[in-house]
């Protein structure tokens, strides 16, 4: 079992939409949760990261983790054109453990 | 803040030959340097991770004689991949952690390596 599971999509959106990104993950015993953004051939750039369970919210971003099923997400509301983008969710560890990454495409 | 460089963005290189890729902190002093190598729509794979002053440590199947990590400064850490063959091409990325954000990662644009 992979200790970060996430689905690759690719998942296509009309603008203004909510999007919900998950993840899973394996081991209880993680406590630092990322959620990065990967434009393509550039390198990822930090959205968000939580601590514990609960919810973290930022602007249009709201990353929700639940510990008791081991999922993590990202919701993404009024979504534009220009989130469209490889949205990756990590564990991180001292040293991150990414997800395989979900392609967003929001089209106008 | 937080910003991270690298040089250069992009390099063809001849088989055989060996390629240097500089990663730079700005704006923090990066206690640790993290490189990682993407293939086409795959994730970031951690190849190694380097502490300033001190040796790299490699992940399983990385070959620390063909991917010479050095990390010299607290911004800056250089790869040189040696003897580069054409499925050493990818997409290398440096990421870089200071003292005070331990467990945010920043990271850089990016490196896409062609062997030719």
């Amino acid at each position: 079992q992979k200790e970060v599971e996430q689905d690759p999509g690719p998942l296509s959106v009309p603008e203004g939409a909510i999007v919900s990104l998950n993840c899973t993950y394996s081991n209880s015993a993680f406590q630092y949760f990322m959620w990065y953004r990967q434009y393509s051939r550039k390198g990822p750039e930090l959205l968000m990261y939580t601590y514990s369970s609960g919810n973290k919210e930022d602007g249009r971003f709201t990353a929700q983790v639940d510990k008791s099923s081991k999922y993590i997400s990202l919701f993404i509301r009024d979504s534009q054109p220009s989130d469209s983008a490889t949205y990756l969710c990590a564990i991180n560890t001292d040293k991150l453990i990414f997800g395989t990454g979900t392609r967003l495409q929001v089209f106008p | 803040g937080a910003v991270v460089s690298q040089h250069p963005s992009w390099v063809i290189c001849k088989s055989g030959t060996s390629v240097k890729i500089e990663c730079r902190s700005l704006d923090f002093q990066a206690t640790t340097m993290f490189w990682y190598r993407q293939f086409p729509k795959q994730s970031l794979m951690l190849m190694a991770t380097s502490n300033e002053g001190s040796k790299a440590t490699y992940e399983q199947g990385v070959e620390k004689d063909k991917f010479l990590i050095n990390h010299a400064s607290l911004t800056l850490s250089t790869l040189t991949v040696t003897s580069a063959h054409p499925e050493d091409s990818s997409f290398y990325i440096c990421s870089a952690r200071g003292v005070r954000g331990r467990y945010e990662q920043y990271f850089g644009p990016g490196t896409r390596l062609t062997v030719t």
